[in-house]
């Protein structure tokens, strides 16, 4: 069974479009993530939520919008796409968070290249 | 703030060869460690993690990395490289609820 699983897995959208991208985890973790790793590779948190909370929000355009229906999912919705939002987009999971708990290690999915064209 | 720095962009060893990767750390407290792997096309996975006690920690793979507070390091080695081990490799520090990721190593093995 995939641990964290996102779909889709390739996305190619035109400009100004809306898109979602959709991350399950069966680990029965409270903590998840979404992280974007841009063409140079680097990887950088763009949201953390507990227990469908937003605890994190790495200065995200608002056209990013996360949605925790429960502490098992962790959507991301995409307002008017523009070219640099083409990356590859990771959700991950971890156990607990929170600021005076052990902080462990992330839980990945496999990624969703998102190509705006 | 929590900060990584992975000095390294790109590495090539030779295939039976010892690895070294370096990452460099900037917190306030106690860190909490990490040096996650990323094959093509893949998601990352942990290799290791240090919290605290031993400060060498093996990991998965033939990996093991090193805690060095007096260096603010935690560089990950390998004593025999394998055709495998190419992919990108990231160093992480956590806490509150995040980690931050270094830029990533490459690491290219030669036959």
């Amino acid at each position: 069974d995939t641990a964290v699983s996102q779909t889709p897995k390739y996305l190619v959208t035109q400009m100004g479009n809306d898109k979602s991208i959709k991350c399950e985890q069966n680990l029965g973790h409270d903590t998840m993530y979404w992280y974007k790793q841009d063409s140079k590779k680097f990887l950088k948190i763009m949201f953390s939520y507990n227990n469908k909370e937003l605890i994190i929000n790495e200065t995200v355009p608002n056209r990013f919008s996360p949605k925790s229906p429960d502490k098992a999912h962790l959507n991301l919705h995409i307002n008017s796409l523009e070219l640099g939002d083409s990356a590859v987009y990771f959700c991950a999971s971890s156990p607990r968070s929170n600021p005076t708990s052990l902080n462990t290690e992330a839980f990945f999915g496999q990624g969703t290249r998102l190509t705006v064209v | 703030a929590q900060s990584v720095t992975q000095p390294d962009i790109h590495i090539t060893v030779s295939e039976g060869a010892s690895l070294e990767l370096r990452c460099n750390y900037s917190y306030g407290a106690t860190p909490y460690l990490f040096w996650y792997v990323q094959s093509p096309g893949q998601g990352l996975q942990l290799l290791l993690k240090y919290f605290s006690g031993d400060t060498l920690v093996q990991g998965i793979k033939g990996f093991e990395a090193e805690f060095k507070r007096s260096q603010s390091s935690f560089n990950l080695r390998k004593p025999s490289v394998h055709w495998s081990d190419a992919a990108e490799y990231f160093c992480a520090v956590g806490s509150a609820g995040k980690s931050t990721f270094g830029d990533g190593t490459t690491l290219t093995v030669k036959p």
